[in-house]
């Protein structure tokens, strides 16, 4: 069965600072990996979506990237916005539709 | 373009009650997906439908159960409610093919006292 850790569980960064949020995954059988942002008591918003082929994808100050080898992806985020503080679930699409998430890191940003 | 849409958005319900969850998902998706997030975890999968089949079901008890309408639009009802049925319940719809991305609903958050 797929696993998905995410570590740290909690992160407190300044504002501006450049911080690395990380995914591990234990079946490199996926087809892709999606990046969510959860504010508290809310929906899911999709951040970025990795296929399994791809190496990083960006948008805006978010990047990326994925080693489906190791089972590792990283979201990198640049000059971070108390704006940014929230929840950051990865979760890994394997066959039969299903998407295993981690169970979040959780984001703030102290302005 | 409507997101996906939940309803309702929150409710209280007693133990023993029965539960209807209500989700439309975007224009063209016809793949619905439901997931359970009990609070300080990730979402948990219960259901997958597909052309109002039902095409992966997760670890979830007999109580729980889901349909999908001509429309594409889908319910999740749960039976004899329980107090640790209380939850975030998400739908997310997509395109059927898995090089597709998930996209979620705000979400019903369901309490059961």
């Amino acid at each position: 069965k797929q696993e998905v850790t995410q570590i740290p569980a909690a992160l407190s960064v300044p504002e501006g600072e450049n911080l690395v949020l990380n995914c591990s995954f234990t079946d490199s059988a996926i087809y892709n990996l999606q990046w969510f942002r959860q504010d508290p008591g809310k929906g899911l918003t999709s951040l970025l979506l990795i296929q399994s082929s791809q190496r990083e994808q960006t948008s805006g100050r978010l990047n990326a990237s994925l080693d489906k080898s190791s089972g590792r992806s990283t979201l990198y985020i640049a000059a971070s916005q108390p704006g940014d503080s929230a929840t950051y679930l990865c979760a890994v699409r394997v066959a039969g539709n299903q998407f295993y998430f981690g169970t979040g890191t959780s984001l703030t940003v102290i302005p | 373009d409507a997101g996906v849409t939940q309803s309702p958005t929150h409710l209280i319900k007693t133990r023993g009650q029965h539960v209807t969850l209500r989700c439309s998902p975007i224009s063209g998706h016809k793949s619905v997906s439901w997931y359970q997030q009990v609070l300080g975890q990730g979402p948990q999968f219960i259901f997958q439908y597909y052309e109002k089949e039902e095409r992966g079901r997760g670890n979830f008890p007999d109580r729980f159960s889901a349909r999908q309408f001509p429309n594409y639009s889908s319910e999740l009802n749960v039976n004899a409610l329980l107090l640790g049925d209380s939850a975030l319940y998400l739908c997310a719809s997509s395109f059927r093919a898995p090089n597709y991305g998930y996209t979620f609903g705000s979400g019903t958050r369901l309490t059961v006292v």
